[in-house]
């Protein structure tokens, strides 16, 4: 069974770093595409980019060019997502998602993010 | 960026009725959107990709249509669990972007 597990809620202060993480299992977690998307509080979706864990291209949308940094350790089948300087704006859920053979149908929990002094 | 705008915003209806919502592209996204189901507190679920395939398990009485700028997602007898948000996005042209999102409550 295909499965992408998010790490916990995180509470952070303007200024700080984070990194995320979302460890894949069930698949071949090299060969398939992952993307990162945020949800801010009562809103819709929004892709933020997608990174091959195979070998490590990414793509990021112009809206997050710049703001955050996504990565992949294929040695222990998990993908991440980091700030270097969160902002209160950054307080949103993140999730993950596979890109199965047609489309991105695995996604993670959630990981939850907030940003506040 | 291709915008995508859902209508309506909010649809209220009863179980057993056929739901039809609506999503328009700024600009053609040919049959490259996908329609997702969201309920409160769970991550987005796939339902449809190329306009009109569902994905693995999707019951039959949800569907896809259209194509370029006008696309159609319907849901033939609402069941209880259906009650959510839709959201439709393109994934024609990047950045991928997805709609505002319809809610569909219970009458």
């Amino acid at each position: 069974e295909v499965q992408l597990v998010q790490s916990g809620a995180e509470v952070k202060k303007p200024g700080e770093s984070l990194k995320i993480s979302c460890k894949g299992s069930g698949y071949n977690f090299t060969k398939s595409w992952i993307a990162w998307v945020r949800q801010m509080p009562g809103k819709g979706p929004e892709w933020m980019g997608i990174i091959y864990p195979g070998d490590s291209e990414t793509r990021y949308s112009p809206s997050f060019q710049g703001q955050v940094t996504m990565s992949a350790d294929t040695s222990i089948n998990t993908a991440f997502l980091q700030w270097s300087s969160l902002k209160a704006s950054d307080t949103a859920m993140y999730y993950c998602a596979r890109r199965g053979n047609f489309w991105y149908d695995n996604w993670g929990q959630g990981t939850l993010v907030t940003v506040s002094s | 960026e291709i915008v995508m705008t859902q209508s309506p915003a909010t649809l209220t209806v009863s179980p057993g009725e056929r739901v039809t919502l609506s999503c328009r592209a700024s600009q053609s996204v040919s049959i490259n959107l996908a329609w997702y189901q969201q309920k409160p507190g769970q991550a987005p679920r796939l339902l449809i990709y190329a306009a009109s395939i569902r994905a693995t398990g999707i019951p039959a009485r949800f569907s896809g249509s259209g194509s370029g700028t006008d696309l159609t997602f319907t849901i033939t007898s609402l069941q209880s669990e259906d009650f959510a948000v839709y959201y439709c996005q393109q994934y024609n042209t990047w950045p991928w972007t997805f709609g505002q999102g319809t809610k569909v409550e219970i009458k």
